[in-house]
């Protein structure tokens, strides 16, 4: 069955560390996504790509960068973690244009 | 941009209906949706509206008015299991970025 994964679940890093955090999807869709989600934020867009060597800025990409070199994935790093990092990470995909989008299991990732 | 307006939350009782609303303020829109989220789980997709008017599926029904910029989430028959947040979010037609609300987190008691 298609699916989308996160890898690790579960992450705890310290301040300045690089950090990457995995997304990988199986139904072959263009649209990538990743948010984060906090307390009295609900999810907010870091960034997403619409295909291969296409990313975008979404509205809290400050700190974060991705790359997209296939289809299936779009990890996501912190190039120098800070603590006001720690929230949930998810990743989601969608249809090209089309339909709604499928999120991944999310990361916790804490700061410290 | 994009505002979009939830209730935090709401209480409800078992075997009832319950309506949660949703505002929104786009300067591009293509498309509402409602998603759940049980707590520590990922979102999960429950409607899609693009043109006015009800779309019912099952136990969940959803309203959308483009003109006022207001849709609603229907739930009947509520059960323990819908304690979870509701999550409204728009797709804006300019870049198919899908916006989401701070979300509402629905009480259900026996």
């Amino acid at each position: 069955d298609a699916e989308i994964t996160q890898s690790p679940r579960h992450k705890i890093t310290e301040t300045g560390r690089q950090v990457t955090l995995a997304c990988h999807q199986t139904w072959n869709h263009n649209n990538m996504f990743w948010y984060r989600q906090d307390l009295g934020h609900g999810l907010r867009l870091i960034h997403y790509s619409y295909g291969v060597q296409d990313t975008n800025k979404g509205e809290v990409s400050d700190g974060y960068s991705v790359s997209r070199s296939n289809t299936e994935d779009l990890p996501l790093t912190l190039e120098s973690a800070a603590s006001s990092q720690t929230s949930v990470y998810f990743c989601a995909s969608s249809p090209q244009s089309q339909g709604d989008q499928f999120f991944g299991p999310g990361t916790r990732l804490t700061v410290l | 941009g994009q505002n979009i307006d939830q209730p935090t939350e709401m209480t409800a009782t078992e075997g009832a209906i319950v309506q949660i609303n949703c505002t929104y303020q786009t300067s591009g829109f293509n498309g509402l949706f409602w998603y759940q989220q049980h707590a520590g789980e990922a979102p999960t997709f429950l409607s899609y509206n693009v043109l006015d008017g009800l779309e019912e599926k099952g136990r969940f029904s959803s309203f959308l008015s483009r003109s006022k910029g207001y849709s609603y989430l229907l739930l009947k028959e509520l059960q323990m299991k819908d304690s979870a947040s509701y999550l409204c979010a728009v797709r804006d037609g300019r870049d198919d970025k899908i916006i989401f609300g701070k979300g509402t987190r629905l009480h259900i008691l026996p």
